[in-house]
């Protein structure tokens, strides 16, 4: 399917466990992002990536790791799940074109909670 | 990095009027600044969005105004109907997307 997609979109998991989330687009866009969504907070920026094996830390890092070995998939972990990484997580793309961002588009988002 | 401050926090409309939702910025070097909606349980959306080298773009009821020198960009939705309550989001960006904390609009039957 063209787009953008994400996995799992819901996940449940314990308090010091590691969990990965996916996220593969088809476009080829260079641009790819993960956000956390809670209320009151809107979208924090967690990692971000310019291009393959280019990663960037955003507003909110610590305690997630990303990767991004080829193009289409930006994959997400986070090393040791605490409760305050309930959220939601949403991945986008975007293309970079002479230092401008075009849209950026979402994928449907990942509702992760840590009991 | 860039910091993006959006008011107001919700606002509510009576069907018919007018919305504007402010967002201010405060890295010169931003020059893509799009809007998005958000429904309840959905991914957000781009509705409309305007580049650093233009000052106003409207499309249908929607329109966006960019004042580069005091840094600041605004939403303006006219002849809201009930489809319009959402969330809305403005973002600045310069490689990445820094956004704002979001508007809860309310159009009132």
């Amino acid at each position: 399917d063209a787009g953008i997609t994400q996995s799992p979109r819901y996940k449940i998991t314990e308090t010091g466990r590691q969990v990965t989330l996916m996220c593969h687009q088809t476009w080829s866009h260079s641009y790819m992002f993960w956000y956390r969504q809670d209320l009151g907070h809107g979208l924090r920026l967690i990692y971000y990536s310019a291009a393959a094996d280019i990663t960037d830390k955003g507003e909110v890092p610590d305690g997630y790791v990303v990767s991004r070995s080829k193009t289409e998939n930006f994959p997400l972990t986070l090393e040791s799940a605490t409760r305050s990484q309930t959220s939601v997580y949403f991945c986008a793309s975007s293309e970079g074109r002479r230092g401008s961002n075009t849209e950026a588009f979402f994928g449907q988002g990942t509702r992760l909670t840590v009991v | 990095g860039e910091n993006v401050e959006q008011h107001p926090s919700t606002l509510s409309v009576q069907e018919g009027d007018s919305a504007v939702i402010k967002c201010t910025y405060s890295d010169s070097a931003s020059n893509y600044f799009p809007w998005y909606k958000q429904e309840l349980g959905k991914r957000p959306q781009l509705i409309i969005d305007i580049r650093s080298n233009v000052g106003e773009k409207k499309d249908q009821r929607i329109a966006v105004t960019l004042n580069k020198t005091a840094k600041h960009f605004s939403l303006h939705i006219t002849e809201t109907q009930p489809e319009d309550s959402a969330v809305y989001f403005c973002a600045a960006s310069i490689g990445s997307f820094s956004f704002g904390t979001g508007t809860r609009l309310t159009i009132i039957p």
